[in-house]
């Protein structure tokens, strides 16, 4: 079973509707992150959450928002949906690795997010 | 302004024809220096991690490498199956709760 699990796996829905990414976790780590990727700019983070009381807003988070429901879960929202939000959006885990180490992340298999 | 550029954007090439992709970065401190492997539709899937100058890492026709300016992705011998995008990212010293992704180099490996 895979570690990182992403729900649903595509979507294609209308401008100003409500849409809800989900994130699970079989890895026990601590740390969980949102990224969306476009064509030609990489990954960018979104959202970030390193315990289930800490929340924090990346370099693209408006429009977006976040909910850590537990250790292993973390949903992104986005309140009313609008075309140039089509992207990948893939959400990754971290666990601190110790001191003078970095933090090595590992993601989930995506979410296909078409807004019409 | 912290950076990473990766080049080519693209490479192509013949099955055993061996070559190294680049990873530059500008960050002030670095903590950690990051190879994934992406296939299309599909999440990244780590690769190395690489702390300090003058590292090294390998996995199978894989070998990283790290300066204090950049990072190489050698790339030995390859078969079809290495065809992927594969991404560098960092971590900064000042700053180790974000990755800084660099944009990647799609690698098409021919038969």
């Amino acid at each position: 079973d895979a570690d990182v699990t992403q729900t649903p796996r595509n979507r294609i829905t209308k401008t100003g509707k409500r849409i809800m990414l989900e994130c699970s976790q079989t890895k026990g780590h601590d740390r969980m992150y949102w990224y969306r990727q476009d064509p030609g700019l990489g990954l960018r983070l979104i959202y970030y959450s390193f315990d289930v009381k800490d929340i924090n807003k990346g370099e693209i988070s408006d429009g977006y928002s976040v909910s850590r429901q537990a250790q292993a879960k973390f949903s992104l929202s986005l309140e009313s949906a609008i075309p140039n939000q089509t992207a990948l959006y893939f959400c990754a885990t971290s666990d601190r690795s110790g001191q003078g180490a970095g933090d090595t992340q590992y993601f989930g298999p995506g979410t296909r997010l078409t807004v019409l | 302004e912290d950076q990473v550029t990766q080049s080519p954007e693209a490479l192509r090439l013949q099955e055993g024809e061996s070559s190294s992709l680049n990873c530059s970065y500008t960050v002030s401190g670095l903590r950690g220096l990051f190879w994934y492997r992406q296939d299309p539709g599909k999440g990244p899937e780590f690769l190395f991690t690489l702390y300090s100058a003058g590292e090294e890492k390998e996995k199978e026709r894989l070998k990283a490498t790290l300066t204090k300016k950049e990072s190489f992705l050698h790339i030995t011998a390859p078969k079809p199956e290495d065809s992927a995008t594969y991404l560098c990212a960092v971590q900064a010293a000042y700053n180790t709760d974000k990755l800084i992704f660099g944009t990647g180099t799609r690698l098409q490996v021919f038969p």
